[in-house]
Order: C-alpha cells, then structure tokens, then sequence
C-alpha cells in the first residue's frame, strides 16, 4: 500500500515568517494531495488540496506544490500568524480504492 | 449542525468490555470512513464503506473490531474485548463518493476518545 512520510515532526517559526511542510509517497497511483490542520483537541479541517494534473495550488497565505516524478508535495504558509499554530497532516488518495492514507504530522509553532 | 458527527465523545471502560461508537455523515456523502488516531500520529485507516458495502478493511484491524452501516446512512464501530491499546480517538469521515469520481474530499467528524483502564 501507500507510504506517506512527513517532515519536520516539528517547526517553529517567529510570525511573519514562512513555514514549509514537506511529505513523499511511495505509490504512483495516487493522484489527490489534501491537507489538514488540527488544532488541539479539534477535527481535522481540510485546508488545501491538489490534484496530479496540477503542480501548484495557492490559496491566500497557503500554498501547495507537487512534483509527480520525485513524488512529494509540499505545504507553503507565508506571513505566519500565532493562530496558524496547530498541527498539519499530509495525505495521499488514489483511484480505484479511494483510500486516504496520512502523514504522521507536523507540529507548528508560531512565536508572536 | 450539518457535519459529521459522532457519539460519545468521550469513553472510559475496563479492560475487556465491549465498547461501540456511533456515526453519522454528512446527509449525501455516499462514503464513510473509520479512522483510528493516537497523540502524535497521524490518522490510521480502519475500514471505509460505500453506501451499505464495506469495501476495505485494514490488515491493521483485528477481528475484535467490527463496523457497519446497515442503511447506507449511520455507521457503528464495535470493539469487542477492549484491551488497554485500544486508547486512542476514533475519527469517522465522509466523503460524496461519486462513481468513478476518485478524488473527493474528506470531512472529519470530532471523534470519540476512548480510553481503556
């Protein structure tokens, strides 16, 4: 099956700056990138994902970017604020059994 | 509230009970997953179904775990014999599950802390 691995464990960052979380797969199947940020004791919330016919995605201050051949994808957080400290989690999904499998987090810290 | 949602959120019981968790999607996503989490880790594929149809189950998963979703709406998790690794937050998640749509997103329900003393 898939293999989603994920780093740094954990980053902290003073706010403003940018914080970068990267993850590989080992599958070339898959073919849905997703996001997520938990906060503690909340649900995950899906904040960006990117799809394989697409090499970069931007939404406001995130941003994702994927690189098919060396199979890794990256999360971009620009001008970090103290309220983006959470932790993040990369998945990987792909057709036909359209199984999710995640990293193992990445614990951010934003320093006001 | 129109998200997922699950019950209890919360559940302490003695080794070797029988435990069981509820689910509910969100109303038109065909799709249901049980996801396992514990602190520090991602979220741990269980099983997941389409519709009423249990498609996949974890080679993870023992056979003290058992899932259903009779109607294609609800699913329940049991855990049957609950042993003492068994703590951990269980997360349900739905998606639309669209035929021949591989790419849906995934929405998380709050989850149901288990801990087993």
């Amino acid at each position: 099956g898939e293999n989603v691995e994920q780093h740094p464990s954990t980053l902290s960052v003073q706010e403003g700056d940018s914080a970068v979380i990267k993850c590989t797969y080992s599958d070339s199947a898959s073919n849905y990138f997703p996001w997520y940020k938990q906060e503690l004791g909340k649900r995950p919330q899906l904040i960006i994902d990117i799809r394989s016919n697409v090499g970069e995605k931007k939404d406001q201050r995130i941003a994702v970017t994927l690189n098919k051949t060396a199979k890794h994808f990256s999360l971009h957080i620009t001008e970090t604020q103290p309220e983006d400290s959470a932790v993040y989690f990369c998945a990987a999904s792909g057709w036909p059994g359209n199984q999710f499998y995640f990293g193992t987090g990445t614990s951010l810290t934003v320093i006001p | 509230d129109t998200g997922v949602s699950q019950d209890p959120r919360h559940k302490i019981t003695k080794r070797g009970q029988n435990v069981t968790f509820r689910c509910d999607p969100i109303s038109e996503h065909n799709r249901l997953y049980w996801y396992r989490q514990t602190l520090g880790q991602g979220p741990e594929f269980l099983t997941y179904f389409q519709n009423e149809a249990q498609l996949e189950k974890s080679r993870l998963l023992s056979d003290r775990f058992s899932a259903e979703r009779p109607k294609g709406s609800f699913s329940t998790l049991e855990i049957q014999r609950t042993e003492q690794g068994d703590s951990a937050m269980y997360l349900c998640a739905s998606s639309l599950g669209r035929s021949g749509k591989p790419d849906e997103k995934l929405f998380f329900g709050s989850g149901t802390q288990l801990s087993v003393l």
